[in-house]
């Protein structure tokens, strides 16, 4: 059975005190690994897609990277502003349609 | 552009009353998904319509049918509301086979009693 796994369930972070989300995957072809932010009472936001071991991609203090388990979501020196619920998801093979599978979310706090 | 949009943005009902939730987008996307947000759950697919004309069941449909109205427009209706489907909904899109990364809306809260 395909499987999103997102640790840890949430993180309380001081301003600037740099930490890494981790989502580990186990599904059979897997086509991409999505990043997404969703803050409260909000529908998620885009961040990131990633479709091969090795990728990297960055923007602003948030920096994705993936490896053919799992996938990191590194925050660089965060800000209050950075507090919300990080969400990743992987985009199956083919056969099993253009369907996103999501885990369960980190819940990220930044205290200044 | 005002991306995806739903409406309403919140809704209470009673056990066995019935309603429709509106989704639009006005990327020209030819995919479009309905989503339930559950604590502890996480996002799970409710029905998906992979193109104009088509719909499919995703991970929980039963409770629910679908519309696709039109290539902008995709609908999700309760037949007969159950307090199990107290959730929140989100509605996305995306471009489809030339285009996977999908578009949220910003949700509409029901509340069954």
């Amino acid at each position: 059975e395909d499987q999103v796994t997102q640790s840890p369930e949430a993180l309380r972070l001081q301003e600037g005190e740099s930490s890494s989300l981790n989502c580990s995957y186990t599904v059979s072809g897997l086509r991409g690994l999505f990043w997404y932010r969703q803050d409260p009472g909000k529908g998620p936001e885009f961040l990131f897609t990633l479709y091969s071991a090795g990728e990297e991609k960055e923007k602003e203090r948030l920096k994705a990277t993936l490896t053919k388990k799992e996938s990191f979501l590194h925050i660089t020196a965060p800000k209050p502003e950075d507090s919300a619920t990080y969400l990743c998801a992987v985009l199956l093979s083919v056969a099993a349609g253009n369907k996103l599978t999501f885990g369960g979310g980190t819940r990220v706090l930044v205290k200044p | 552009n005002a991306g995806v949009t739903q409406t309403p943005k919140f809704q209470v009902l009673k056990t066995g009353q019935s309603m429709t939730l509106q989704c639009a987008q006005d990327m020209n996307h030819n995919s479009m998904y309905w989503y339930r947000q559950d604590p502890g759950m996480g996002l799970r697919l409710i029905y998906y319509s992979a193109s104009e004309g088509t719909t499919d069941k995703g991970e929980v449909p039963n409770g629910y049918n679908v519309s696709r109205l039109n290539k902008r427009e995709f609908s999700l209706r309760l037949e007969s509301a159950a307090p199990s489907q107290t959730s929140v909904y989100f509605c996305a899109s995306s471009a489809g086979e030339s285009g996977e990364t999908q578009y949220f809306g910003p949700g509409t809260r029901l509340l069954v009693l």
